[in-house]
């Protein structure tokens, strides 16, 4: 079983939509857990970690559910510019950051 | 704002050269990392380093790669011996606590 998991997308949808996609993870003594971002052939970009409690920040909102072992990303108001793909990440106990394959999303005008 | 910077950007080698790819963490952190990303593939952990020696390394980590942390801003990753396969992005990151990473831009190598 692959350590993170995501559903690669893509996802596809006009401006001022909502998304939301899910990962999960193998790893039940996984310690953080994250979102980055990544553009075309650039580096993953801190979006936002995430938190038991669930946080937002701004137009994003992520969830842990420890239990179930998935962690969720949703972005109200689509920008074009949030057109990326977002990667799953998950911290264990050894300091090592394991990266789910990503999601596309694309948004159109 | 601090950042993670590697050079260069983009190195071509010939088969079975030795490359160095450099990465300058940022300052007050003390965990630092390679992972490598092939075309279309997924981010893959190559390394982590703690405290001036590794604390944990990946199957692709083979003899062939090695790290140092020559001075007190330099981490480098060393592939002694260039396969066609190596062909990838390389990423350096470092974090603070081991928590949160920050990665740098990355270099492209391309092996011919």
């Amino acid at each position: 079983r692959k350590e993170v998991e995501q559903d690669p997308g893509p996802f596809n949808v006009p401006e001022g939509a909502t998304v939301a996609f899910n990962c999960t993870y193998s790893n039940s003594a996984s310690q953080s857990f994250f979102w980055y971002r990544q553009d075309c052939r650039k580096e993953p970009k801190l979006l936002m970690s995430v938190y038991s409690s669930g946080n937002e920040d701004g137009r994003f909102t992520a969830q842990l559910n420890r239990a179930s072992q998935y962690i969720s990303l949703l972005i109200r108001d689509s920008k074009l510019s949030d057109s990326a793909t977002y990667l799953c990440v998950v911290n264990g106990d050894d300091y090592k950051l394991s990266f789910g394959a990503g999601t596309t999303v694309t948004v159109r005008a | 704002e601090p950042e993670v910077t590697q050079t260069p950007s983009h190195q071509v080698t010939q088969m079975g050269q030795e490359v160095i790819l450099r990465c300058v963490p940022i300052s007050n952190h003390l965990y630092f990392y390679w992972y490598r990303q092939i075309l279309g593939q997924k981010v893959e952990f190559l390394v982590s380093f703690y405290n001036n020696e590794i604390s944990e390394k990946s199957e692709i980590f083979d003899d062939q790669f090695s790290v140092e942390r020559p001075d007190g801003s330099n981490f480098t990753l060393k592939i002694r011996s260039t396969k066609l396969e190596d062909s990838a992005m390389y990423f350096c990151a470092s974090s603070e606590k081991g928590i949160t990473a920050f990665f740098g831009q990355g270099t492209r190598l391309t092996v011919v």
